[in-house]
């Protein structure tokens, strides 16, 4: 089974923080994805890779940076957190082969005070 | 008005019943996803499907690319089947609507 791991579940940060969410997939895709989920928004896109180093703006890139040095593994970067980007995150995988859905992790519920 | 609209937002059942959650959009697509969404958060993909209808359990999910709409059905329904059901169009960068809450009661 395909493997996404979110490097934490919950997490509490200081407006003004820069803010690190990890993202690790373990069957080699090629895809991996950023959302982020807010009630009666549903998920939106924040980043994609397609491949290592290469990344793509998504919906609301504003307020957040990637980064995608290894294939496995997939950042997202709040450079200056605010209160507004309290919400949940989710990362997702995929494979570029046609036909193929996307793998999603657990989600991470960050809060900026 | 989004692209990808589902109906109903909310939905309760009694245990045993067969539901129905639509879902409607706008654009043309190369593949529509259903997707299911536990409390806690964890996402899990149920069917990706360009045409016709597919099954599994008690699950079947159709489509109808003319009329640019698919029906998620469950059958024979049961409190574990409460969830977030959230429908998605797109091959590798998807659009989603924004879920229908089902809540089962036993």
């Amino acid at each position: 089974d395909v493997k996404v791991t979110q490097s934490s579940r919950y997490l509490v940060k200081r407006t003004g923080e820069k803010v690190f969410l990890e993202c690790v997939q373990d069957m080699d895709h090629e895809n991996m994805f950023w959302y982020r989920q807010d009630p009666g928004l549903g998920l939106r896109l924040i980043y994609f890779s397609y491949d290592v180093k290469m990344k793509e703006k998504g919906d609301i890139p504003e307020g957040y940076s990637v980064s995608r040095e290894k294939k496995e593994r997939f950042s997202l970067i709040l450079e200056s957190a605010s209160t507004n980007q309290t919400s949940m995150y989710l990362c997702a995988s995929s494979s570029s082969s046609r036909g193929q859905p996307q793998h999603f992790g657990d989600g991470t519920r960050l809060s900026i005070l | 008005k989004n692209e990808v609209e589902q109906s109903p937002q909310n939905l309760t059942a009694q245990e045993g019943e067969f539901i129905t959650i639509n879902c409607s959009y706008s654009v043309g697509i190369s593949a529509l996803h259903w997707l299911q969404q536990h409390p806690g958060g964890g996402i899990v993909s149920l069917f990706m499907l360009s045409s016709g209808k597919k099954k599994h359990g008690r699950l079947i999910a159709t489509i109808n690319i003319q009329e640019k709409h698919s029906s998620l059905h469950i059958t024979a329904s049961h409190p574990r089947d409460s969830a977030v059901y959230i429908c998605a169009v797109g091959s590798s960068r998807l659009t989603f609507g924004e879920g229908t809450q089902l809540t089962v009661n036993p």
